[in-house]
């Protein structure tokens, strides 16, 4: 059974960092591309970044880029979103998605339950 | 603004047919596959269909997909009142090299 458990998030002050891990299993990490997905209160969704399978691939919205950082350790079946330059609109449920193929764009198949990030001051 | 576009809201009455439209461009759907994801109040988005038409398992038959150029549609026949939700479509989008999400459909069950 394939599982993506989030955690990190929290309430943070405007202009700083959060660092989200989410813990994958039932599944060959190595061979799947994974993506965060941000869901701002009573919104929709919305893609943040995504990442190949052996991690030597990353996208990011312009949204996020330059403040954002998406990893992954192949060898824990873990996934990262170090957020810096944190902004009131950046306060969402932050879901992590698998993907169904190896690639950073690959469109996505099981969701976590996802963790939420609160920018305020 | 999204960057493919939903109707905000869809209703029917319980075994009806209802369909959520999905317009985009050539740099998304006209190119790749959509998505639907459907997620019901206060829970995590579930895939409904992957590749323009194809069910995961465990997603009944009456949920469908097609696309046709740049647009696309979920259809969802003899409705029930556990269909209520919202829906969302997405691609992958070369202009942008990313995820693109349509807005998203409330669906009400009347």
């Amino acid at each position: 059974e394939v599982q993506l458990l989030e955690s990190g998030g929290g309430l943070v002050q405007p202009g700083g960092s959060l660092r989200l891990s989410c813990a994958a299993s039932g599944f060959t990490f190595t061979s799947c591309g994974m993506s965060w997905v941000r869901q701002a209160p009573g919104k929709g969704l919305e893609w943040v970044s995504g990442i190949s399978g052996s991690g030597g691939t990353t996208y990011y919205a312009d949204s996020v880029k330059g403040r954002f950082t998406m990893s992954r350790d192949n060898s824990k079946n873990r996934l990262y979103l170090q957020m810096n330059s944190l902004r009131g609109e950046d306060t969402a449920i932050y879901y992590c998605a698998k993907g169904r193929e190896g690639t950073a764009g690959s469109l996505f198949d099981y969701w976590g339950q996802g963790t939420l990030v609160t920018v305020s001051s | 603004q999204s960057v493919l576009t939903q109707p905000p809201s869809a209703s029917a009455t319980p075994g009806q047919r209802v369909t959520i439209s999905c317009s985009g461009g050539s740099s998304n759907i006209g190119t790749y596959y959509v998505y639907w994801y459907q997620q019901l109040p206060g829970t995590a988005p579930k895939l409904l269909i992957y590749a323009n038409n194809q069910r995961p398992s465990g997603v009944p038959d009456r949920f469908s997909g097609s696309k046709s150029g740049t647009s696309a549609s979920l259809a969802i026949s003899g409705l029930r009142s556990e269909d209520e939700a919202d829906y969302y479509c997405a691609a992958w989008d070369d202009s942008l090299s990313g995820v693109v999400f349509g807005g998203g459909t409330k669906l009400t069950v009347l």
